[in-house]
């Protein structure tokens, strides 16, 4: 079985530049969640997929952010325009349950993105 | 405010000794606790998921505890080996759903030959 997929693995971009992070989940997974570290910090949640639907996205830190599931399959995070505080490593997560919440979450390796 | 803590920040041991992991927890209500273990550069990997109704859960050399009253877990690994030297993150549910999730900042673990 496949594990969660990210790309790309390392970003460097400068501020005020765009930059979409891409994650293929585990298939079958319908549940699919974004993470973040930021330097020095704990992992914090970003936004749940329930399949192409946006379950909750309280964590999303304002409207330069945007995440897509087009067809409940993988899922893109754009930042436009990026800023320096928005250096840090982008998790995505993917899980079968919902609910109940005993599933594991199943994480791909991150994406690290450094604005300059 | 919800908020995990966990003890020590680093630890360094020598192969095949044992150690415990400690954290405290303040998330409310609660679901479950969970441990991950993170290698450098990779994400974190799930070693254990308990509810308030389990008190222990083994996962090979890995051992969790924890104790809902007091809202303390530990980790406890036996005869260590290199392949250890992980960060060691506690995560705590405080929803039914995974998306409520509480991370601790981790326990960086180094295992030395």
């Amino acid at each position: 079985e496949a594990g969660v997929t990210q790309f790309p693995s390392h970003s460097v971009i400068e501020k005020g530049q765009t930059v979409t992070l891409r994650c293929d989940p585990i298939s079958g997974h319908d549940n699919l969640y974004w993470y973040r570290r930021v330097m020095g910090k704990e992992i914090k949640f970003l936004l749940h997929f329930v399949k192409e639907s946006k379950q909750d996205e309280s964590g999303m830190p304002n409207n330069r952010f945007l995440a897509e599931r087009t067809g409940g399959t993988y899922s893109t995070l754009k930042v436009q325009p990026a800023e320096l505080e928005d250096s840090g490593v982008y998790f995505c997560a993917s899980s079968q349950d919902q609910g109940r919440g005993k599933s594991p979450l199943h994480f791909g390796n991150g994406t690290r993105l450094t604005v300059t | 405010k919800n908020q995990v803590e966990q003890s020590p920040q680093s630890l360094i041991i020598l192969e095949g000794k044992n150690c415990t992991l400690q954290c405290n927890y303040t998330v409310s209500p609660f679901s479950n606790l969970r441990w991950y273990k993170q290698d450098t550069g990779r994400g974190p990997v799930s070693l254990t998921i308990m509810t308030f109704s389990e008190n222990t859960k083994s996962n090979g050399r890995y051992t969790a505890t924890l104790d809902a009253d007091t809202k303390q877990s530990s980790l406890h690994i036996t005869a260590s080996q290199l392949s250890d030297s992980a960060s060691y993150i506690c995560v705590v549910s405080g929803y039914f759903g995974n998306e409520k999730l509480t991370f601790g900042t981790g326990t960086r673990l180094t295992i030395i030959p």
